[in-house]
This record gives structure tokens, sequence and C-alpha cells, in this order.
């Protein structure tokens, strides 16, 4: 079935610092990628997405590209801030079907002054 | 828009008791799911339901939990009789249709079971 493995937590970086965290994925066909974060106490709330190879998706200075050839989505930033300080998870939806979309376990960000 | 609405946000009840979450949707959205996360087993899928015809519970953990949707706008999730290993934060998450494939998740309640 579908999954998705991001890297272990947590990681913790100096404010302007640049940041990556992998994101791998196994499925079949051409899922949609996203990415999610949760900031303490709150929901997840969507980041960025793409839908299809070579994508690049961006917001608030996060970028990630859909890499077919090595299934991986990649999240990156070049200068991290301490309000980034939160979980960011890496998820992605079957192209068919219903709405279900299958999370990562989640990466703890913490971002210190 | 509001947002997916949740209430309550946070619960403390005794075990053996009954606990109802409820959730509001998106206006619009034809998904509905419901999450739990915890520590120890990160953000699972419990059950989602489209057009209030539920369509996967496979990740109910057991009998004690349903979940019921019985129209557009409400949804509940029952856990009785509640276990301190309830404990947990559920999240409620809707999406518009098919094509977009993003969730808008709820705040959440957290609840403890003691």
């Amino acid at each position: 079935g579908d999954s998705v493995t991001q890297m272990e937590g947590p990681v913790t970086l100096s404010e302007e610092a640049f940041l990556t965290i992998n994101c791998t994925y196994t499925a079949t066909g051409y899922p949609s990628l996203f990415w999610y974060v949760q900031y303490p106490g709150e929901g997840l709330q969507l980041l960025l997405k793409a839908t299809k190879a070579d994508d690049k998706g961006s917001n608030k200075g996060f970028e990630a590209t859909y890499r077919k050839e090595t299934t991986s989505f990649h999240l990156e930033k070049g200068s991290v801030q301490v309000s980034d300080s939160a979980v960011y998870f890496c998820a992605l939806s079957d192209p068919g079907g219903y709405q279900k979309v299958t999370f990562g376990t989640g990466t703890k960000l913490q971002v210190i002054p | 828009d509001a947002g997916v609405i949740q209430s309550p946000r946070h619960e403390v009840t005794e075990m053996g008791q009954e606990v109802t979450l409820r959730c509001k949707p998106i206006s619009g959205h034809d998904y509905l799911f419901w999450y739990r996360q915890t520590m120890m087993r990160g953000l699972e899928l419990l059950i989602y339901f489209n057009n209030n015809v539920p369509i996967d519970d496979s990740g109910m953990p057991e009998d004690r939990f349903s979940a019921k949707m019985p129209n557009a706008s409400f949804s509940t999730l029952k856990i009785q009789p509640s276990e301190p290993r309830d404990s947990a934060v559920y999240f409620c998450a809707s999406s518009p249709d098919r094509g977009s494939k993003t969730q808008y998740f709820g705040p959440g309640t957290r609840l403890l079971v003691l």
C-alpha cells in the first residue's frame, strides 16, 4: 500500500539557517504530494502541494519539488525563523478513488534565536 | 468561512463514561475525516465519509468507537465505554471535492480519560 517516510526529528536549527526535511514515498501511479504544518495546540494546515512530476510547490518561503525518479518530496527553506517552529508532515494521496491521504510520522522543527 | 469547528476543545472524563465529540465541516465540503493523534502512534485515520456515507472505517480501533454523519453539516465520534488508552487529540477534517485532495483540519479535541 501507499506509504510516506520522513526523517526523524527533532530538528534543531539556529535562526536564519537552511532547512531540509527529507520525505520519500511509495505509491502506485502518480500521487499528489503535500506538506502540512502543525503549530503547537493547533490542527494541521496545508503548507504546499504538488500534483505531478517536476512540479514545485511553494509557500511562505518553503519549497518542495516532486521528484518521481527518486520518489521524493523534500521540504526546504533558505532561512528559518523562530516562528517556523512546528511539526511538519509529508503526505500523499492516491490519484484515483476517494480523498484518503496517507501521512508521514511528522518531523518536529525547533528554531532557536 | 469559519473553518472546521470541533467541540468540545477539551474533555476530561472517567474510565467507563461515554464521550461524544462533535464536528461541523466547512460548508460545501463533500468529505469528512476523523483522526486520532498520540505521541506513540502519531496521526491515525479512524474513519471517513463521503456525502454523509461512511467509506472506510478500518481505522476504528474497536467496537467501543462509533461515528455518524446524519447530515452534511454535522458529525459525531462516540466512545462508549471510554478507557485511559483513548486519551489523545481527536481531529476532524473536511475536503471540498475529489480533485482537490486538500484537507482542512479543525483545532482538535483533547481527550483525557482518567
